[in-house]
């Protein structure tokens, strides 16, 4: 089982970018059967898929936030980050990383604890 | 987008009650249906998986039916643990889309 641990600022200032590191554990992110994307939820609402990632580098995004996201992966380091670009208090919310696993059905199998991020000057 | 719709946005019941959530898509996506269980402060947690496969670990009081556009969600007899908010997902096309999610309450 993989195990993924969100890490980075709990606090952006509007317009900046924020930045989040995942680390995976249990298993190589150099894996076909993976996908590893991020999935947001603002406090007491639902859950939004920000957007994929494959480890050879083919990238997925939420058309809603394409312009302003930014996914990749360090293999070496067996990590997945993820950059959101100027950020508002609309951007405030609970983010977690996740894998989709790439079976006949796609679904999202293991997640992050999803820090807390603030967006607030 | 394929919007997700499910009902009810909440539901109180009893321990020992038999539960139905149901998730409608505004178009068909097969059996590519997926449906999380979330408790609060955590992360969400895969019950079922394309529309009717229990994921592992899961117990068997949970199961999911339905294909195309309407699927659902049973639990067959409620347990403590499972007051919690559930939620559906397609995996259809690569934009996945979220239900908006069924809290289930103590009554």
């Amino acid at each position: 089982q993989l195990q993924l641990q969100e890490s980075g600022p709990g606090l952006v200032t509007p317009s900046e970018t924020l930045s989040l590191t995942c680390s995976v554990s249990g298993g190589s992110i150099i894996n076909r059967n993976y996908y590893w994307g991020w999935i947001r939820q603002p406090p007491g609402k639902g859950l939004e898929w920000i957007g994929s990632i494959f480890y050879g580098g083919t990238t997925y995004y939420n058309p809603s936030l394409k312009s302003r996201v930014t996914i990749s992966v360090d293999a070496s380091r067996n990590q997945v980050s993820l950059k959101l670009s100027s950020v508002t208090a609309a951007d405030t919310a609970f983010y977690f990383c996740a894998t989709t696993y790439l079976g006949t059905v796609y679904y999202f199998d293991s997640w992050g604890q999803g820090p807390l991020v603030t967006v607030s000057s | 987008d394929i919007q997700m719709t499910q009902s009810p946005s909440s539901l109180s019941a009893s321990v020992g009650d038999r539960v139905t959530i149901t998730c409608r898509a505004s178009q068909r996506v097969n059996n590519y249906l997926n449906w999380y269980q979330q408790k609060p402060g955590k992360a969400p947690k895969l019950l079922i998986f394309a529309a009717s496969s229990l994921q592992n670990g899961v117990p068997s009081r949970f199961s999911g039916s339905g294909s195309g556009t309407d699927f659902t969600l049973t639990i067959s007899s409620l347990q403590l643990e499972d007051f919690a908010t559930y939620y559906c997902q397609q995996s259809y096309n690569t934009l996945y889309t979220f239900g908006q999610g069924t809290k289930l309450e103590i009554k």
